[in-house]
């Protein structure tokens, strides 16, 4: 079975830029979370939804950030404009309700802005 | 203010001896608590669970000890192994619409010595 796939794996980018980044949850799990993991901050959530539905956004840092899910196998998580200080590892999760509470991880996206 | 604590950043553990790894939370809220495992370049791997409804699970090698008086948690590995290093995160849970909010501890890195 497929895991939860994020791309890329990688991106550098330059301060100002956008970037998107992407996530394919495991299908049938019908929540989806964004989290982001730095030094300072640790692993923290960002938003999750249900049913493609954003539940909560609270840990959104900023306007610059947004997050969809046009559909139950894509989400998306965007920056606009970039800066140096979102320099982290993005990684995108699923669970299925009802089917206990664990939270399966992608290998997460390694952003890097200069 | 950080609602999870590991407070040992790291640990070196012999082969075959107990690995003993700790985490502290401050928020009687939370009701479910998990531990994951982390290797470099990939995202986390659920490794254990336990309801605050009860005080031990166990899972082969793994054990998760609750003691919501002191709200403190603990992960015994029995034997250690040298697959076992790796980075360990604890995550506490609080249901809120229908999804558990994790909260993530800064993680502890386990080095297993052969």
């Amino acid at each position: 079975d497929a895991g939860v796939i994020q791309s890329p794996r990688h991106e550098v980018t330059e301060m100002g830029q956008e970037v998107t980044l992407r996530c394919k949850p495991i299908s049938g799990h019908d929540y989806l979370f964004w989290y982001r993991q730095t030094m300072m901050r640790g692993l923290e959530l960002l938003i999750y939804f249900n049913n493609n539905v954003p539940i909560d956004d609270s840990g959104m840092p900023e306007d610059r950030f947004s997050a969809k899910m046009p559909n139950a196998s894509f989400s998306t998580l965007k920056i606009q404009p970039s800066e140096p200080r979102d320099s982290a590892v993005y990684f995108c999760a699923s669970s299925l309700s009802g089917g206990g509470e664990t939270q399966y991880f992608g290998p997460g996206t390694r952003l890097l802005v200069l | 203010d950080q609602q999870v604590k590991q407070n040992s950043p790291s640990l070196s553990v012999q082969e075959g001896r107990i690995s003993i790894l700790n985490c502290d939370y401050t928020n009687s809220m939370f009701d479910y608590f998990l531990w994951y495992k982390k290797y470099p370049a990939e995202g986390p791997t659920f490794l254990i669970s336990i309801s605050s409804i009860k005080d031990k699970n166990e899972d082969g090698r793994f054990t998760v000890f609750l003691n919501k008086s002191a709200k403190h948690l603990s992960l015994h590995i029995v034997p250690s192994q040298p697959g076992d290093s790796a980075v360990y995160f604890c995550a506490a849970g609080r249901r809120f619409q229908g999804a558990q909010k994790l909260v993530f501890g800064q993680g502890t890195r386990l080095t297993i010595n052969p």
